[in-house]
């Protein structure tokens, strides 16, 4: 079945490192991606990992996969205020391969 | 701003009256998704759209939901008769590819936020 799953809240300090972690359930998913959004706003696009992949790191953005657990975390080295937003994992399972499922979301909050 | 873009933002409607919504999708995109996100959840896939093809529907999307895309550009969602359960936010996107296997990311609009009361 489809389900994502993600902890629910985040809160760290300003300049410490966040990691939201997240779990998904289809191991034929081929992407899984990570996606911010700020209060009223969309989805943006961070960053996303191809499933043959167990790292990738772009700038303050590192993306961990274990394919075997079937976990994926985003770790945020440094993190700012402005980083303060909900973060979304999504999957595409190979079955729905025209559509992204998408976990319930992880607040961070980050203290200055 | 060549993003994807909707309209309107925000939506306020009686239950009982239609509603439609617009979204402009990145010009070179030829696939176009309808998301729909409550308070406190992730966007639920409504459906999409290839060129001017739907190709696929969620179950979620009950007939009173209607969406187009009648030159393969620019869609329209249309809610009739609203419900209270309506309210959310409604999410668009477009891919240049499909978003699974050797595909490509997709971008995301601002969203139309609907309240139906």
């Amino acid at each position: 079945g489809e389900d994502v799953e993600q902890s629910l809240f985040l809160s760290v300090r300003e300049g410490d490192s966040s990691v939201i972690n997240c779990t998904y359930t289809d191991s034929s998913s081929t992407y899984l991606y990570w996606y911010k959004q700020e209060p009223g706003a969309g989805l943006q696009l961070l960053t996303y990992i191809f499933s043959n992949m167990d790292m990738k790191q772009d700038q303050r953005l590192t993306v961990l996969l274990n394919k075997k657990d079937k976990h994926l975390s985003l770790r945020i080295a440094d993190t700012q205020t402005g980083d303060s937003a909900i973060y979304f994992c999504a999957e595409v399972p190979m079955e729905y391969g025209n559509k992204l499922v998408f976990g319930a979301g992880t607040i961070l909050r980050v203290k200055s | 701003d060549t993003g994807v873009s909707q309209n309107p933002r925000h939506k306020i409607t009686k239950r009982g009256q239609n509603v439609t919504f617009r979204c402009d999708p990145i010009s070179e995109h030829n696939r176009l998704y309808w998301y729909r996100q409550t308070l406190g959840q992730g966007p639920e896939f409504l459906t999409y759209f290839q060129n001017e093809a739907q190709l696929e529907k969620s179950r979620l999307l009950s007939d009173r939901f209607s969406a187009e895309r009648p030159k393969g550009s620019f869609s329209t969602l249309e809610i009739q008769r609203t419900e209270q359960g309506d309210s959310a936010m409604y999410l668009c996107a477009s891919s240049l590819k499909h978003a699974g296997p050797g595909g490509t990311e997709a971008f995301f609009g601002q969203g139309t936020r609907l309240t139906v009361v």
